[in-house]
């Protein structure tokens, strides 16, 4: 069975500022993909930015990025020039693949501050 | 290109008392997700189909939870009787076998209180 832990709570940065969100996962699979969901107050939950686990580059969608160490099973989350529209729940997430679950961490508060 | 549309998005209900919840995915999208999501934690998967056929109720409390998805298309599920610890949201979401592989597409969910 996969797991995947997010240590990190709650995280405060201020606007413009860089933060980086922990992820780490458990899994005996050798092809995985990685996900990061962004889930606003009181809105629906939608896809920041995601891995394949075969792909050495790390992904990057304009401000978000990533840092997958694979052999370290990590996969943390890089935002830069946060904004206040960044403020949400951050949740890491776990797929073996195409139209597969997703196992989710327990997630990590986002509060950007002026 | 419409999203994923969830009714009610909010239902409160006695213990023991019968609750159902809606769920239509985004048009063409042959797989369907229901997550339960209690406060503090990360969504848990209860059930998954392709097309109108299970792929993986593992999770699912079959004792007192059902769905179905028939046509393939909408989904409802069913809480019956419901317990306190039931109360959590519930989100559907769906998937697409075309297009952008391994995303999936989250509705607003649906908040249930158990009181």
């Amino acid at each position: 069975a996969q797991t995947v832990t997010q240590s990190q709570p709650e995280m405060s940065v201020q606007e413009a500022e860089t933060v980086t969100l922990s992820c780490t996962y458990d899994t005996s699979e050798n092809n995985y993909y990685l996900f990061w969901y962004k889930q606003p107050p009181s809105r629906q939950m939608i896809l920041v930015i995601r891995q394949e686990a075969y792909k050495q580059q790390n992904a990057t969608e304009n401000r978000f990025s990533v840092n997958f160490q694979k052999a370290a099973k990590s996969f943390s989350l890089k935002i830069s020039d946060s904004q206040l529209g960044d403020t949400a729940m951050y949740f890491c997430a776990f797929s073996t693949g195409t139209a597969s679950k997703l196992t989710f961490g327990t997630g990590t508060r986002l509060q950007v501050t002026l | 290109e419409a999203g994923v549309a969830q009714s009610p998005r909010y239902k409160i209900i006695e213990k023991r008392q019968s609750v159902a919840f809606w769920c239509n995915p985004i048009s063409g999208h042959a797989t369907l997700y229901w997550y339960q999501q209690i406060l503090g934690q990360g969504p848990k998967l209860l059930i998954q189909f392709q097309n109108n056929g299970v792929v993986d109720d593992s999770q699912l409390p079959k004792d007192r939870f059902s769905a179905e998805r028939l046509k393939g298309v909408d989904s409802t599920l069913k809480i019956q009787p419901a317990k306190l610890e039931d109360s959590a949201v519930y989100l559907c979401a769906s998937s697409s076998r075309t297009g952008v592989p391994y995303e999936q597409y989250f509705g607003p969910g649906t908040r249930l209180t158990v009181t």
